[in-house]
């Protein structure tokens, strides 16, 4: 299968401080990436469709000035969670489509954020 | 209204037992169903896709039922191993064209010795 990573895998920061996260295709390449988040015994929220060169399109209720997502190349998404609070403190995890369409996700190990 | 539902659990079954996971979805535009397995603090990791005509991969069987808009996962012989949550997918077309994946919130599975 696809292989897909994140990084980091995990992150502790200050209120007020703002995380990038990497969520990189190593064998193969991904026009369209999705951003999750799980609170703990919650589902998997899709944030976010990350588009390569254009604008990601975010989901009804998350905010885009907040979540800033960044899809330069074919193989790397960013995710910036600008200015953490606590309450953002969560399971961040990708995805991305092996050949795009309606296929299986391939899912990076995820990015454990805890805002103190 | 939740686009995916499913029973989030636990189910608590002894080694051997046959269980069965029920999902249902609202969105009839969706295309694809799969079933992944996630383990505790870990990504999800594909199962098995699932299709009209069902899918079998050894102890682990997956049908769709288009006209009712469900898929089944029925796991024979449980192994302790097999404890963990079990997450339905459903992916859909939106309006622009763009497929999008959405997760119900898992089905917790213990088994027990």
């Amino acid at each position: 299968g696809a292989v897909v990573s994140q990084h980091p895998s995990w992150v502790i920061c200050k209120s007020g401080t703002s995380v990038k996260i990497e969520c990189r295709s190593l064998d193969f390449q991904a026009t369209t990436m999705f951003w999750y988040r799980q609170f703990p015994k919650q589902s998997l929220m899709l944030m976010a469709t990350s588009n390569e060169g254009s604008k990601a399109t975010y989901e009804q209720g998350v905010e885009k000035d907040k979540f800033l997502i960044n899809h330069a190349s074919l193989t790397l998404s960013t995710l910036t969670v600008t200015s953490a609070h606590p309450e953002d403190s969560s399971f961040y995890i990708c995805s991305a489509p092996l050949a795009g369409g309606p296929d299986e996700q391939f899912f990076g190990p995820g990015t454990r954020l805890t805002v103190l | 209204r939740k686009e995916v539902e499913q029973d989030p659990g636990p189910f608590n079954v002894p080694e051997g037992a046959t269980v069965a996971f029920n999902c249902t979805y609202s969105n009839s535009a969706s295309q694809s169903f799969f079933w992944y397995r996630q383990d505790c603090r870990k990504e999800p990791k594909l199962l098995m896709s699932v299709y009209s005509s069902g899918n079998e991969d050894g102890r682990f069987t997956a049908q769709l039922n288009r006209a009712s808009q469900y898929i089944s996962l029925l796991i024979r012989d449980s192994k302790l191993s097999d404890s963990a949550t079990y997450l339905c997918a459903v992916i859909f077309v939106a309006s622009g064209g763009s497929y999008i994946p959405t997760f119900g919130r898992g089905t917790s599975l213990i088994v027990h010795p």
